[in-house]
């Protein structure tokens, strides 16, 4: 089994359609999680730190099941500008930081 | 804000040469990384410094690979001999402390004719 694994996509999307992405990870000691975003052939940026109780920044909504070993991301009202690839990143204990294969999102007119 | 700088933005080399990758990291920040991209592919991990030492490698980061902070603020990363399939995005990554998020420079497009 992969460490962090995610559903590659391409999810194709209407503007204005609510979209949500899965991570799963292998590790149960991981500690920390993050969502990235990556536009083609630019850096990852980091989008949000995923919380234990789950967090919200405007339309995106962060979530982890520490039972079931996932993350989540919700992106609300889709945007254009949303397109990109979203990294899930997991850091095991005392390890370095792990990504998932990434999950490409194209939000059409 | 404070970013993470890489230089050059694309270097092209020709197989057998040694290149060096350079990046200067955040001012208070203890770890540090290379990943590769490979166009089209996910990002992988190379290897991790802390303390002046390597903590973790990969696979690829083979004997071909080396990585130093010289002078205590760039961090490098040397291929000694280049060959095609390394051919790639190389991002530098560093973070404060262990658990916190990483911030990425915008990467070396390396090119091996």
């Amino acid at each position: 089994r992969k460490e962090v694994e995610q559903d590659p996509g391409p999810f194709n999307v209407p503007e204005g359609a609510t979209v949500a992405f899965n991570c799963t990870y292998s590790n149960s000691a991981s500690q920390s999680f993050f969502w990235y975003r990556q536009d083609c052939r630019k850096e990852p940026k980091l989008l949000m730190s995923v919380y234990s109780s789950g967090n919200e920044d405007g339309r995106f909504t962060a979530q982890l099941n520490r039972a079931s070993q996932y993350i989540s991301l919700l992106i609300r009202d889709s945007k254009l500008s949303d397109s990109a690839t979203y990294l899930c990143v997991v850091i095991p204990a005392g390890n370095m930081l792990t990504f998932g294969g990434g999950t490409r999102l194209m939000v059409k007119p | 804000e404070p970013e993470v700088t890489q230089t050059p933005s694309h270097q092209v080399t020709q197989m057998g040469q040694e290149v060096i990758l350079r990046c200067v990291p955040i001012s208070n920040h203890l770890y540090f990384y290379w990943y590769r991209q490979i166009l089209g592919q996910k990002v992988e991990f190379l290897v991790s410094f802390y303390n002046n030492e390597i903590s973790e490698k990969s696979e690829i980061f083979d004997d071909q690979f080396s990585v130093e902070r010289p002078d205590g603020s760039n961090f490098t990363l040397k291929i000694r001999s280049t060959k095609l399939e390394d051919s790639a995005m190389y991002f530098c990554a560093t973070q404060r402390n262990m658990n916190t998020e990483a911030f990425f420079g915008q990467g070396t497009r390396l090119t091996v004719v």
